[in-house]
């Protein structure tokens, strides 16, 4: 079976420090992993994706993810929070064996605030 | 480009109505799919596309229709609506397969059924 946990459903930080947002997956096959930021009212947008190529990966806005095989993990993280970076952030994890939709599971959310 | 477009923005209707959420995008992708999203549970896929004239189930289609005769449009028909359905809906759309390109989502039909 394939699940995605996300470990906080809120997060807060003060502007200026460093975003930790945990993401556990787990999947009988080699995942895609992806996370997305959803702001208020708005769809969703990429943030970065681990497609079996680099294990960090990097992406818009300051954000990067390592992928962790061992530990079944996928955390994203930015060294100094901006007021902008307040939203919805989504882990998705990819698993298809007969199509690319086969297995699409989002993460519950975290939402992430920013003190200034 | 507009990228992804739904209508309407939002919706409220009586249990027992039907009517037709519409998704359009201009960027030539073959892949199209239907989210709902619910308080706490993350995005569900409803339905999905593969090109014109291919669709397919996700996890929640029960009361939902679907339907791909151009590779533009993909409108989402909800047949005789019902509570457990309002719900916030969004189309995505993807150049290639969704397991490695990017999604590109619209901004969201939020629905109403009373």
């Amino acid at each position: 079976a394939q699940s995605v946990t996300q470990l906080d459903s809120h997060v807060s930080v003060s502007e200026g420090t460093p975003v930790l947002l945990r993401c556990n997956y787990s999947s009988s096959y080699s995942p895609s992993l992806f996370w997305y930021v959803q702001h208020p009212n708005k769809g969703l947008q990429l943030l970065l994706k681990y497609t079996s190529a680099a294990t960090l990966v990097k992406g818009i806005n300051g954000f990067e993810a390592e992928f962790k095989k061992s530990e079944t993990s996928f955390h994203l993280t930015k060294p100094s929070a901006h007021m902008s970076d307040a939203a919805e952030y989504f882990c998705v994890v990819i698993a298809g064996m007969k199509t690319s939709y086969d297995k699409v599971i989002f993460g519950p959310g975290t939402s992430l605030s920013v003190i200034p | 480009n507009a990228g992804v477009t739904q209508t309407p923005k939002f919706q409220v209707l009586k249990t027992g109505q039907s009517m037709t959420l519409q998704c359009a995008q201009d960027m030539n992708h073959e892949y199209m799919s239907w989210y709902r999203q619910d308080p706490g549970m993350g995005l569900r896929l409803i339905h999905y596309s593969v090109g014109a004239g291919i669709t397919d189930q996700g996890e929640v289609p029960n009361g939902y229709n679907v339907s791909r005769s151009t590779t533009e449009d993909f409108p989402l028909r909800l047949l005789s609506a019902a509570p457990s359905q309002t719900s916030v809906y969004f189309c995505a759309s993807s150049y290639s397969s969704p397991n490695t390109d990017t999604q590109y989502f619209g901004p969201g039909t939020r629905l109403t059924v009373l």
